[in-house]
């Protein structure tokens, strides 16, 4: 089955950059876009960014554009999104979900998130 | 603020039937595709309605979706203990070229 796991959260201060990866499985990752979508504590999803399936697309929300890049790599089957010049209000669960086949669809798989907290 | 408006709560008791509104505007649910996930505390979001009115196979046939214009609604008939969670809508927005969600909306089982 679709499984999506994803990892490299953690603690950092303000100003700094992390990493994080969203391993897949289940599925042909070539064959599907992908996104990051982030959830502060107690609060409500926010949609972070997207990428095609082949990589020649990409968008962001305006609150990490310009900070934030989200990659692919169609080898290894995983997702990435790389945080810079991180602030207290990037403070969220993050989790990448997988769009659904159709250019129409949302995102169909959810992976369980990773957390990352901004502070220093 | 959301660039989509929902109720923060709604509620029912079991058997009864609950509705969630979601406005947009001309550019996101005017324009395109609502999708509704729910997500229990501590979990992942599930979607439970795509395509505006089309069902995920395994969501039950209690979950039934509508749109007209830029507004959009999710109802619950049957209520049931486990719909307790908190509902999401989302769209894209072509004037943003991103998705949009709503706040979300708690729903309560009394």
């Amino acid at each position: 089955q679709v499984q999506l796991v994803e990892s490299g959260g953690g603690v950092v201060q303000p100003g700094k950059s992390l990493r994080l990866s969203c391993a897949t499985s289940g599925f042909t990752f070539t064959n599907y876009a992908m996104h990051w979508v982030r959830q502060a504590p107690g609060k409500g999803l926010e949609w972070v960014a997207v990428i095609s399936f082949d990589e020649t697309l990409t968008y962001y929300a305006d609150s990490v554009k310009g900070r934030f890049t989200i990659s692919r790599d169609n080898h290894n089957n995983t997702l990435y999104l790389h945080l810079a010049r991180l602030r207290h209000e990037d403070t969220a669960l993050y989790y990448c979900a997988r769009h659904g086949p159709g250019t129409s669809d949302g995102f169909d798989s959810w992976g369980q998130g990773t957390l990352v907290t901004v502070s220093s | 603020q959301s660039v989509l408006t929902q109720p923060p709560s709604a509620s029912g008791t079991p058997g009864q039937r609950v509705t969630i509104s979601c406005s947009g505007s001309s550019s996101s649910i005017g324009s395109n595709y609502v999708y509704w996930y729910q997500q229990v505390p501590g979990t992942a979001p599930k979607v439970v309605m795509h395509r505006n009115s089309q069902r995920p196979s395994g969501v039950p046939d209690r979950f039934s979706g509508s749109k007209s214009g830029t507004s959009a609604s999710l109802a619950i008939s049957g209520l049931r203990s486990e719909d307790e969670a908190d509902y999401y809508c989302a769209a894209w927005d072509d004037s943003l070229s991103g998705w949009v969600f709503g706040g979300g909306t708690k729903v309560t089982v009394l």
